[in-house]
């Protein structure tokens, strides 16, 4: 069963940083490509990142760039969220989800996490 | 960067009826297109991919058509455990992605 768990959230200061974590288990991590999203308070559905399963190619929704950085350790079956400079409208439920790929389906998040909660405030 | 706008942003209904959802893009996403279902304090739950696609274990009731720009999420009898707030998401390319607002399905 594919689980994806998320952790690393908290309570940081405006301009603070944060890495959030999200565990993967019951498949190799190694073969898909991987994203974060996220959800603001009584808000919609937001993409944050992509990665390619090597890490080699990654993606940032344009509010985020050179603020957050995604990465991975295949080894360790984890996905990775750094956050830095860190505002108010950060604040989020931040998921992460395995990305399915066929050449006829494309690219689209099918499993998702339970989401961890970052609150940005001072 | 392309625009997902779903319509209505609530949608009032009773158990049995058949609802339909809309969604619309800014620009030509030919069916890279995928919906989704999200009920209070969860996670969203994968329903239909390639516009029509449907996810397995998703019951038939949801059905999705559309291309270019104008998609549909059909509910043909809409159920107890139906209502929830329904994400249509673009994935024209791997590199950004976009979701609409978001339609809320609430009990008439």
């Amino acid at each position: 069963e594919v689980q994806l768990v998320e952790s690393g959230g908290a309570l940081v200061q405006p301009g603070g940083s944060l890495r959030l974590s999200c565990a993967a288990s019951g498949f190799t991590l190694s073969s898909y490509w991987m994203s974060w999203v996220r959800q603001a308070p009584g808000k919609g559905l937001e993409w944050v990142a992509n990665i390619k399963q090597d890490g080699s190619e990654k993606y940032y929704e344009d509010s985020v760039k050179g603020r957050f950085s995604i990465s991975r350790d295949n080894a360790k079956n984890s996905l990775y969220l750094q956050m830095n400079s860190l505002r108010a409208e950060d604040t989020a439920v931040y998921y992460c989800a395995r990305v399915y790929y066929d050449f006829w389906s494309g690219y689209y998040p099918q499993h998702w996490g339970q989401g961890t909660l970052v609150t940005v405030s001072s | 960067d392309i625009q997902m706008t779903q319509s209505p942003s609530t949608l009032s209904a009773s158990v049995g009826d058949r609802v339909t959802l809309t969604c619309r893009a800014s620009q030509s996403i030919s069916s890279w297109l995928a919906w989704y279902q999200q009920k209070s304090g969860k996670a969203p739950k994968l329903l239909i991919y390639k516009a029509s696609s449907l996810e397995s274990g998703v019951p038939s009731r949801f059905s999705g058509s559309g291309s270019g720009t104008d998609f549909t999420l059909t509910i043909s009898s809409l159920q107890p455990d139906d209502f929830a707030t329904y994400y249509c998401q673009q994935y024209n390319t791997y590199s950004t992605w976009t979701f609409g607002q978001g339609t809320k399905v609430e009990i008439k």
